[in-house]
């Protein structure tokens, strides 16, 4: 019940495509739902995120769709660059008295070709 | 510049010597966390914390120990390290369990 599930496991995309990138969960406890950016030897960077009481968020190129009912997100990314080519991990959270407990997916390596 | 630290970076050591991994913040954040990044499994989140000495078990704390006796520091201690705990590991904060900010990693090897 604490799993995240995320496909593809890679994606190839030409430059100027839309890369889309899903997730599903299974724990209705989760209230916070992150997308992060990592490139090689860094640390994962939050790219962006939403909570369940909104069904879409865009920030730039990137937009969360979110389906509570079907309890999927997925990650959009519009006119793809070269620059995103990255490995995309999405997550889900719950806070309790200690913290806030996240659950990330296998993440997906996104290819874009010049 | 606002960051988090680890230290070491890379380290290999044997079955069973015991070794911490040190990490700091100078944000001033309340919630801090350890993951270990294995291929195919991506993050897995060893403990959790929200302030001194709140701290918690997360999806994968076999093997693993914290402390948090200060705010900015927040180090994982292996108190008999086997070789499946080579792993990747990374340590965030946050100023509110939202958005984390991720240290550079630890890359570690027990033979």
């Amino acid at each position: 019940q604490q799993q995240v599930k995320q496909s593809p496991q890679s994606l190839i995309v030409q430059k100027g495509g839309i890369s889309i990138i899903n997730c599903a969960y299974e724990n209705t406890a989760f209230d916070y739902f992150p997308w992060y950016q990592q490139f090689p030897g860094k640390g994962p960077a939050l790219l962006i995120a939403i909570r369940p009481d909104v069904s879409e968020k865009k920030e730039g190129r990137f937009t969360i769709s979110f389906n509570k009912s079907a309890k999927q997100f997925s990650l959009h990314i519009m006119d793809s660059q070269p620059g995103d080519s990255a490995t995309y991990f999405c997550a889900a959270s719950t806070s309790d008295n200690y913290g806030q407990n996240f659950v990330f997916g296998p993440g997906t390596r996104l290819s874009v070709l010049p | 510049e606002a960051q988090v630290t680890q230290n070491p970076r890379y380290l290999i050591t044997v079955t069973g010597k015991k070794l911490t991994v040190t990490c700091s913040q100078n944000m001033n954040h309340e919630y801090m966390s350890w993951y270990r990044q294995d291929p195919g499994l991506g993050l897995r989140q060893i403990y959790y914390s929200m302030n001194v000495e709140v701290t918690d078990k997360g999806d994968v704390p076999e093997g693993y120990k914290v402390s948090r006796k200060e705010k900015r520091n927040f180090p994982l201690i292996l108190e008999s390290p086997s070789p499946n705990q080579t792993s990747l590991y990374f340590c965030a904060s946050s100023p509110a369990g939202d958005e984390q900010f991720f240290g550079p990693g630890t890359r570690l090897t027990v033979l």
